[in-house]
């Protein structure tokens, strides 16, 4: 089955640095979507792609998807603690959005 | 507007006991999907429906059951808990391929 690869499982940055968390995939993705989750908590959306080439900011998070739509990238500017927690990518492998595979998540901790 | 909503939020069964999760979103949604997440593993679909009264198996449907009685709920069942079934579950709505999560359950089967 499609699976996704997120890279790296968990990361340690200080205050302030730059971090980039990778989503691989071995056929196109339709769509990919990146969220957040909190220790304990839900998942919250944070940016949808779907178009090769295509990149989206929110505040200091910035997601692209290659050329060839099997990769993405998320990066984050200036880390702060209020991004720790963990991230996920999601992708559609089916007609309508409705049937979404998610990566296993990278655990980010952001040092003060 | 409450969003996706999940009850209860923590669940302690022992082996062969049953029980039932419920989903509720009341952004009219028609799409709406049970995960169980376990570590290291990420998402896994379970059962997902597309509309009221309709219900389709995910990827790890076995040892449990749905029903969308009603557009806004998405029940959950197992039917005989095992301890392999330990785990967070949540619930999802979607609109225009963007998923809406619910809080999530933590279950413990013993």
């Amino acid at each position: 089955s499609q699976e996704l690869e997120q890279s790296p499982q968990s990361l340690i940055v200080q205050e302030g640095k730059n971090l980039t968390i990778n989503c691989t995939s071995s056929k196109t993705l339709y769509g990919l979507y990146w969220y957040k989750q909190k220790y304990g908590e839900g998942l919250i959306f944070l940016m949808m792609l779907q178009k090769g080439g295509e990149e989206k900011s929110h505040e200091k998070i910035t997601a692209k998807l290659d050329e060839k739509k099997q990769q993405s990238s998320l990066h984050i500017t200036a880390s702060q603690p209020s991004h720790a927690g963990i991230y996920l990518c999601g992708a559609d492998i089916g007609t309508g959005g409705f049937k979404t595979i998610f990566g296993a998540g990278t655990r980010l901790f952001v040092k003060a | 507007n409450a969003g996706v909503t999940q009850t209860p939020k923590f669940r302690v069964l022992k082996t062969g006991q049953s029980m039932t999760l419920l989903c509720a979103q009341d952004m009219n949604h028609e799409y709406m999907y049970w995960y169980r997440q376990d570590p290291g593993m990420g998402l896994r679909l379970i059962h997902y429906s597309v509309g009221e009264g309709t219900t389709a198996k995910g990827e790890v449907p076995d040892g449990y059951n749905v029903s969308r009685l009603k557009k806004q709920n998405f029940l959950l069942g197992l039917e005989s808990a095992a301890p392999s079934q330990t785990s967070v579950y949540f619930c999802a709505s979607s609109f225009g391929g963007t998923q809406y999560f619910g809080p999530g359950t933590r279950l413990t089967v013993l």
